[in-house]
């Protein structure tokens, strides 16, 4: 089953504006990574927050975690239409040792 | 371009046919997984080796065999297999198993299609 539920389902933007994508999940987590997954490939890392973290930052993309709430954001900023792509967020549980895909956001940047 | 090979890049096969999917890492990974995934869902694990022994198998049906030759390679059988069973099959490798000391790094999957 699927640990995390990601909103939106799915996000249309302009070239040149911010994208956010958010992450909730349901039990408490080791640490939360963010994966992006152009079209027909494979998933690629992009950062992870562990929980004891509350943000991050890596070039253009910058990750908070509440742990409180159980969510999780996703920001790119200055985004490029090399940013399309699905973006899943993904939960390392801290009972039995589990790892679960959230639904993904699939985002298109409009040159 | 990934550092996880994955052959081949499409697979058609009858529900009939005997086939195998390979993975190959030579990042010195210890665990490795396969995933499947059916379009606009995310990755479903099938099964985890960690140090070249199976690990996890979540409740996989018997028609898919994964198999462990050595630390760099990872090979999953299919047999009599259903058209439900279509989808990207993806491979992914970690230093350890599970990804709080490590990411997943992914291979670019095999295309799968059961006629």
């Amino acid at each position: 089953s699927q640990q995390g539920e990601e909103d939106p389902q799915a996000l249309s933007i302009q070239e040149g504006e911010n994208a956010t994508m958010n992450c909730s999940y349901k039990t408490s987590i080791n640490n939360l990574q963010w994966y992006r997954q152009n079209s027909g490939r494979g998933l690629v890392h992009l950062i992870l927050i562990r929980s004891n973290e509350r943000e991050k930052h890596s070039g253009r993309l910058r990750v908070t975690l509440d742990t409180s709430k159980k969510s999780s954001s996703l920001l790119i900023t200055a985004s490029r239409a090399a940013d399309t792509a699905s973006y899943f967020c993904a939960t390392e549980t801290n009972t039995g040792n589990q790892f679960y895909f959230g639904t993904g956001t699939s985002l298109t940047v409009i040159p | 371009d990934t550092e996880v090979t994955q052959t081949p890049k499409h697979l058609v096969m009858g529900m009939t046919n005997k086939k195998s999917l390979k993975c190959e890492q030579h990042m010195g990974h210890r665990a490795m997984y396969w995933y499947k995934q059916k379009a606009k869902k995310p990755p479903e694990l099938m099964f985890v080796y960690s140090y070249e022994k199976l690990s996890i198998n979540e409740s996989v049906p018997s028609r898919f065999s994964p198999e462990c030759p050595n630390s760099s390679l990872l090979n999953l059988h299919l047999h009599a297999l259903q058209p439900e069973d279509s989808a990207l099959y993806l491979c992914a490798s970690s230093q350890v198993i599970w990804t709080g000391r490590s990411p997943l790094h992914f291979g670019n999957g095999t295309r799968l299609t059961v006629t």
